[in-house]
């Protein structure tokens, strides 16, 4: 089967560098994705890795390791608007997607 | 970019009737379709694929005689809650990818129908 773990929440101020973490364990693998949702809305598309590495887009990163079953969301200078839930998903051998619980990110002046 | 649009965005019903859920996605066509639940602080719950032309594939514990899915063309896949009652109440999430693209694998969101049975 499979389990995604992140932590339930977080906090970090606004400026600074907050790295979000997601622990998987899968027995199909066909990329990791992590998604963004503002609370009362829809989870936005924030960035898809399927090799090991790390992927930047602008503020945001996002690094895989395969073999260790890690992933993380990096954001850089934090913004008032980034507090949201970040959401951890896998896709699976069947191409679905698998969710994590969410991780909250409270960011304080 | 992929659009998904869902209507209506909000709904109040009375317990005991059908509510109807629309999702569109707009830009591009989508053989495939997604329908979510989510409960309040909790994740997304996969409910059902909707795939065009042929029938619904359901997750387990999902009701597909309560939960109708159609999905007729290649833009538009609807849900309907039959007999809708409170414990339905939910925020319900359709999502497409487009594949026609070469990130065919990213799943792209309506914004989300909330639903309360009264």
């Amino acid at each position: 089967g499979q389990n995604i773990d992140q932590p339930t929440e977080m906090t970090a101020t606004e400026g600074a560098i907050v790295q979000i973490n997601c622990t998987y364990q899968t027995s199909g693998f066909n990329g990791l994705f992590w998604y963004q949702q503002h609370a009362g809305e829809a989870p936005t598309f924030l960035s898809y890795n399927v090799l090991d590495g790390l992927e930047e887009k602008g503020r945001f990163s996002s690094f895989l390791s395969r073999s260790k079953g890690y992933s993380y969301l990096l954001l850089k200078e934090l913004q008032m608007k980034d507090s949201a839930s970040y959401l951890c998903a896998l896709m699976d051998s069947n191409y679905q997607l698998i969710w994590g619980a969410g991780t909250k990110l409270i960011i304080k002046p | 970019g992929a659009v998904v649009s869902q209507h209506p965005s909000r709904v109040i019903c009375k317990s005991g009737t059908s509510v109807k859920i629309e999702c569109r996605s707009l830009d591009f066509q989508a053989t495939t379709m997604f329908w979510y639940r989510q409960f309040p602080k909790q994740s997304l719950m996969l409910m059902a694929t909707s795939n065009e032309g042929s029938k619904a594939t359901y997750e387990q514990g999902v009701e597909k005689d309560k939960f109708l899915i159609n999905h007729a063309s290649l833009t538009l896949s609807t849900l309907t809650v039959t007999s809708a009652h409170p414990e339905d109440s939910s925020f319900y999430i359709c999502s497409a990818r487009d594949q026609g693209q070469g990130d065919w694998e990213t799943q792209y969101f309506g914004p989300g129908t909330r639903l309360l049975v009264l």
